[in-house]
This record gives structure tokens, C-alpha cells and sequence, in this order.
């Protein structure tokens, strides 16, 4: 059964490099969503994809965080010119429909570490 | 010093024992929450929901009651096993009609065989 995949599942990097995380979702699912998560943390929330409406970036730390997605599929992480503060495990998860009263199925995540 | 961050409330238990893990939510209008399960260097795995029309709601060994009026949420899990060692956390929808859901930061349940 494909699940949420996400590549790659660690990246090891220098400080001020770019990197960019990949998401594959669950096919039919239209919601897509990215979080961080720090060592012995919760869920940060980044960002928000819904079908083809404007995504809700609400949650980005940063200018040197963007992401895209591609209609209903595959969908990138950018982080540009990283910091080490930026070292943490990225999870993408996508839902049925709009996402709200849907559970989300989760990727095992990209393990992002800054040197 | 210590990080705060770094220590999830903890639940130790013996095999064998029932273990239950709770969440206190925010927002009395949530109608919709989820539990979840993290293991180790995995990305969290829907565990049981349940809608604000019930207060209790049972699957495989597990069983998620919902308390309304004290916004008390709890996941009994029966006759624990090792496998069971995760942490636990608990969603519910961010108020405001936002998509974007609320984690609670979660409780680590270790199983002693």
C-alpha cells in the first residue's frame, strides 16, 4: 500500500546551503501538510496545501522557507541558506478532502541536520 | 541547564498493564479529535478518532473517552506490550474554521517487559 513517502529520509549539510525535501502523498488525498519537528518536541505547523487554493504559509519561520506543490501530488520544502537552528525532522502528511474532521497520514519524515 | 522541551510528561508501565494517557483541549467547540502514536524515528500513526457526539469510542485494544465538560480527553490502551512504547499525542481542529490542526506536545509511554 503506498503510504506518505518522503525523501530523503536524512541530510546531512553545511551551514548557508540550500536544501529542498520531497513529499509524495497518498493518492486522492488533496490536503497536504508540512510541520517540523525539533528533538523531544511537538508538531510545528509550516505550511498548508488545499487542491489548487492559495496555500496557507501561515506557519513558515522564515523567508528562507518556501514550498510548492504540484496539483495535487508531489510537493517540495525549500530552505535556503540554512542555520543550524534549522536542524530538525520535516514531516509532510496529507489528507482526504479539505483536511478538517479528516485523520492525517503521516510520512516517516526527512532527518535535517546543519553542520 | 536542562531544556524543558526535551522531557515529555512519562508514563512507565509492566507489560501486561492497561495504560492510560491523557489531553487536556483548549477549545469547548472542537468537535473532532484524533490520537496518535510516534514511535521512534517514524512519523506519527493514526491511532482512533472520535466526534464531539460521543464520549467513548473503542477499537483494537484501545479506547478513547471524550469529556465534554471538563474539555478532558484520555487513550486507554489494554494489556500494554513493548510495541505499545511510543509517544502519544492528541489533535484536535484549530478553532476559527482553520484546517490547520492543534498537537498537543505529547506523553512518552515506555513499557517495561
Amino acid at each position: 500500500g503506498a503510504g506518505v513517502s518522503q525523501s530523503p529520509s536524512n541530510k546531512v549539510t553545511e551551514k548557508g546551503k540550500d536544501v529542498e525535501l520531497r513529499c509524495d502523498p497518498i493518492s486522492g488525498h488533496t490536503a497536504l501538510y508540512w510541520y517540523r519537528q525539533r528533538l523531544g518536541q511537538g508538531l510545528e505547523f509550516l505550511i498548508y496545501f488545499q487542491g489548487n487554493s492559495a496555500p496557507d504559509k501561515s506557519g513558515l519561520p522564515s523567508d528562507r522557507f518556501s514550498a510548492e506543490r504540484t496539483g495535487e501530488s508531489v510537493s517540495t520544502l525549500t530552505i535556503q541558506r540554512t542555520q543550524q537552528e534549522d536542524s530538525a525532522v520535516y514531516l509532510c502528511a496529507s489528507s482526504l478532502g479539505a483536511g478538517r474532521n479528516q485523520p492525517q497520514h503521516f510520512g516517516d519524515g526527512t532527518r535535517l541536520s546543519i553542520l | 541547564g536542562e531544556s524543558v522541551g526535551l522531557h515529555l510528561p512519562t508514563l512507565s508501565v509492566q507489560e501486561g498493564d492497561n495504560s492510560i494517557i491523557n489531553c487536556a483541549y483548549s477549545n469547548s467547540a472542537s468537535d473532532y479529535f484524533i490520537w496518535y502514536k510516534q514511535e521512534s524515528g517514524k512519523g506519527p500513526q493514526f491511532i482512533i478518532d472520535i466526534r464531539s457526539n460521543m464520549d467513548k469510542r473503542q477499537g483494537q485494544r484501545v479506547t478513547v473517552l471524550l469529556n465534554k465538560t471538563v474539555k478532558h480527553l484520555s487513550l486507554q490502551i489494554a494489556a500494554t506490550q513493548p510495541g505499545d512504547s511510543a509517544v502519544y499525542f492528541c489533535a484536535e481542529p484549530s478553532s476559527g474554521g482553520s484546517y490547520i490542526p492543534t498537537f498537543g506536545r505529547g506523553t512518552s509511554l515506555i513499557v517495561h517487559p
